[in-house]
């Protein structure tokens, strides 16, 4: 099984600020990545595929990147609805093998 | 617009069996595949199961592989999601997703919560 590992655990920001949240895969995932956003009492919302896609909806100043075993989630300028929790998932090859890493929480500073 | 209702959720004893069912509006449910993902109370998110559009195909976490069987009924726009033998460790809230390219969750129900306890 593929475990992703996030970093921070906790960041703690200010609106305007840029944010960076890593994810980190215990094997390469290729491009097979996804974020996630999760508010509290919400379901979670997808926020970018395939490392860099955006979902519809998703504002530009949210971007992904990386390649292999390292991602990042990168907020340009946070606003006040950013702040809540943000996991990885990663779905392997075919057939699927669906992980998600355990989270990082952005709170306001 | 997409809307997804997760519905059955609710105590139940270890060891016993529950059903949960997905409705499914605003698109065409026999063309995507369907995800079920939980989550314990304050923890993170995990992958369930996985159904192809068609039923045809279904995947499982090791954690819930020959106790839960996902299903669909396309002629009902529904994703079920029979648990047995629950264990206390299989609390939580569990959520429907629609599929998008084979693996990620695009659209999310608002959750069933599943308590297992005596």
């Amino acid at each position: 099984e593929i475990v992703l590992t996030q970093s921070p655990a906790t960041l703690s920001l200010s609106p305007g600020e840029r944010a960076t949240l890593s994810c980190r895969a215990s094997q390469s995932v290729n491009n097979h990545l996804a974020w996630y956003q999760q508010k509290p009492g919400q379901a979670p919302r997808l926020l970018i595929y395939d490392t860099s896609n955006r979902a519809s909806g998703i504002p530009a100043r949210i971007s992904g990147s990386g390649s292999g075993t390292d991602f990042t989630l990168t907020i340009s300028s946070l606003e006040p609805e950013d702040f809540a929790v943000y996991y990885c998932q990663q779905r392997g090859n075919w057939p699927p093998s669906i992980t998600f890493g355990q989270g990082t929480r952005l709170e306001i500073k | 617009q997409v809307q997804l209702v997760e519905s059955g959720g609710g105590v139940v004893q270890p060891g016993r069996s529950l059903r949960l069912s997905c409705a499914a509006s605003g698109f065409i449910f026999g063309g995507y595949g369907m995800h079920w993902v939980r989550q314990a109370p304050g923890k993170g998110l995990e992958w369930v199961a996985l159904v192809s559009y068609d039923g045809s195909n279904k995947y499982y976490a090791d954690s819930v592989k020959g106790r839960f069987a996902i299903s669909r009924d396309n002629s009902k726009n529904t994703l079920f999601l029979q648990m047995n033998s629950l264990r206390a460790e299989d609390t939580g809230v569990y959520y429907c997703a629609k599929d998008q390219s084979g693996g990620w969750c695009h659209y999310w129900g608002q959750g069933t919560l599943v308590t297992v306890s005596s």
